[in-house]
């Protein structure tokens, strides 16, 4: 099975823009999770979806935004781009909603705001 | 409210000696633990959970993990390093007495090096 991908690898972009990332989750996963990590805050979630409905969000402001298609796959939008917004932004999907079932996570998509 | 704590940011080791990385959680109820390992530039990699049973568990690459429900500990060792496992680990709980079913509650990391 094809692991989780996500595109694209690299962006960079400058203050006041808007960027949208995209992740294709594993073959029968149904829930997909977003994931920001910096050097100096660690992982923090983003939101988490399934069934194309957010079930979960974290503490970012509504400039981060997301949406789940028909066929599992995810995207996540960053409107007004920030200097902070620099980061690794990680993907990672599971089966089902389970507390049990690890996440399987993409390599990530490292964006650059200028 | 849930949360993990690493206390090490990073763990120095030579080649073939032990290897333990350090975590501490806080949970409302029973946690589900896990750790996983991230190289340069690449995600997260699996290496192992506990959920319920045997607190002693293997995963991955020769790691394990002991569960210590009195100490609220979760501790990652290998009982010989390699100079392959160097890299960033994670721990990361779940309460799951709460709706957080998509959402992983990481620690900080601990950065592994292995000297030849």
């Amino acid at each position: 099975k094809a692991g989780v991908t996500q595109t694209p690898r690299y962006l960079i972009k400058t203050r006041g823009q808007q960027v949208t990332l995209s992740c294709s989750p594993i073959s029968g996963h149904r829930s997909v999770s977003w994931y920001q990590q910096t050097p100096g805050q660690g992982l923090q979630f983003l939101f988490e979806y399934f069934s194309e409905t957010q079930r979960n969000k974290g503490n970012f402001p509504g400039r981060f935004s997301g949406r789940q298609f028909s066929n599992s796959r995810s995207e996540m939008n960053v409107s007004t781009l920030e200097l902070g917004d620099s980061a690794l932004y990680l993907c990672a999907s599971s089966p089902k909603r389970s507390s049990y079932n690890e996440q399987f996570f993409g390599p990530g998509t490292r964006l650059t705001v200028l | 409210a849930q949360s993990v704590a690493q206390p090490e940011d990073q763990v120095n080791v030579a080649e073939g000696n032990p290897l333990t990385v350090k975590c501490t959680y806080s949970v409302s109820g029973n946690p589900y633990l896990f750790w996983y390992v991230q190289y340069p530039n690449r995600g997260l990699q699996f290496l192992l959970k506990y959920i319920t049973g045997d607190n002693l568990v293997k995963g991955s690459y020769g790691f394990e993990a002991e569960f210590n429900k009195s100490q609220t500990s979760f501790h990652l060792k290998k009982p010989s390093a390699l100079v392959s496992d160097s890299a960033l680990y994670f721990c990361a709980v779940r309460d799951p007495s709460t709706d957080s079913w998509g959402k992983f509650q990481f620690g900080a990391g601990t950065q592994v090096v292995v000297t030849p």
